[in-house]
């Protein structure tokens, strides 16, 4: 195990559902991430918390609301979803920014109906 | 912003047999190049990282190149076992500061008992 816990694993909402995906790091890290990850695509970075603060918000639609907090707690707020929303969403952390090592969780595979 | 591209998207080898999975990344001020290995139902976890200042890096039966010049770094496996079946990505830093990884899009590696 990375250190890094996502829940719930797997999750399937409608169009008009509000859920949150949940991220815990045990690691005393102060970084937090959010990536989405498609098919054949590459991971897309997200969100970017620094210490509670956050440092990059990568042009998400308004329909994900990230929320930390505290240094080891990150969620993402989920509301009117499309199904291009369907995807593997993970979450990140590390020791510091700056090239350091991140430390992924398991994931939440999202399927938007 | 960055561009990595990864080649190839599959890969199939015999075991015992090499592994080679190459780069390309767009931004010449990048420096810092990490390599993630993604099992079935697993988030990424680093394998192994190399930074402008060498040329090489090796870990047992894993290594990475870097030609700073050409613009593109390798991942090599030496000795395949079946267990280094999985999906690999390239990343590399941008220079913002923060710890911003732009990923590849992978390589499915299978290696045949």
């Amino acid at each position: 195990e990375t250190g890094v816990t996502q829940t719930p694993r797997h999750l399937v909402m409608g169009m008009t559902n509000k859920k949150s995906l949940k991220c815990e790091q045990h690691l005393g890290h102060n970084a937090m991430y959010w990536y989405k990850q498609s098919a054949k695509k590459p991971l897309e970075l997200m969100f970017v918390y620094n210490f509670k603060e956050q440092t990059e918000n990568n042009s998400v639609p308004s329909r994900f609301s990230p929320e930390c907090p505290n240094s080891s707690h990150l969620f993402l707020h989920l509301h009117t979803l499309q199904p291009e929303d369907s995807a593997l969403y993970l979450c990140a952390s590390s020791q510091g920014m700056a090239r350091n090592e991140q430390f992924f969780g398991p994931g939440t595979r999202l399927t938007v109906l | 912003g960055e561009n990595v591209e990864q080649h190839p998207s599959t890969l199939s080898v015999q075991e015992g047999d090499s592994a080679v999975i190459k780069c390309t990344y767009s931004d010449s001020a990048s420096n810092y190049f990490p390599w993630y290995k993604q099992e079935l139902g697993k988030g990424p976890q680093l394998i192994i990282d190399i930074r402008s200042n060498v040329g090489e890096k090796k870990d047992q039966r894993i290594a990475v190149t870097l030609n700073k010049t050409a613009k593109h770094f390798s991942l090599h496996i030496t000795e395949t076992q079946p267990e280094d079946s999985a999906v690999y990505f390239c990343a590399a830093s941008d220079q913002t500061g923060a710890n911003n990884l732009f990923f590849g899009t992978g390589t499915r590696l299978t290696v045949i008992p």
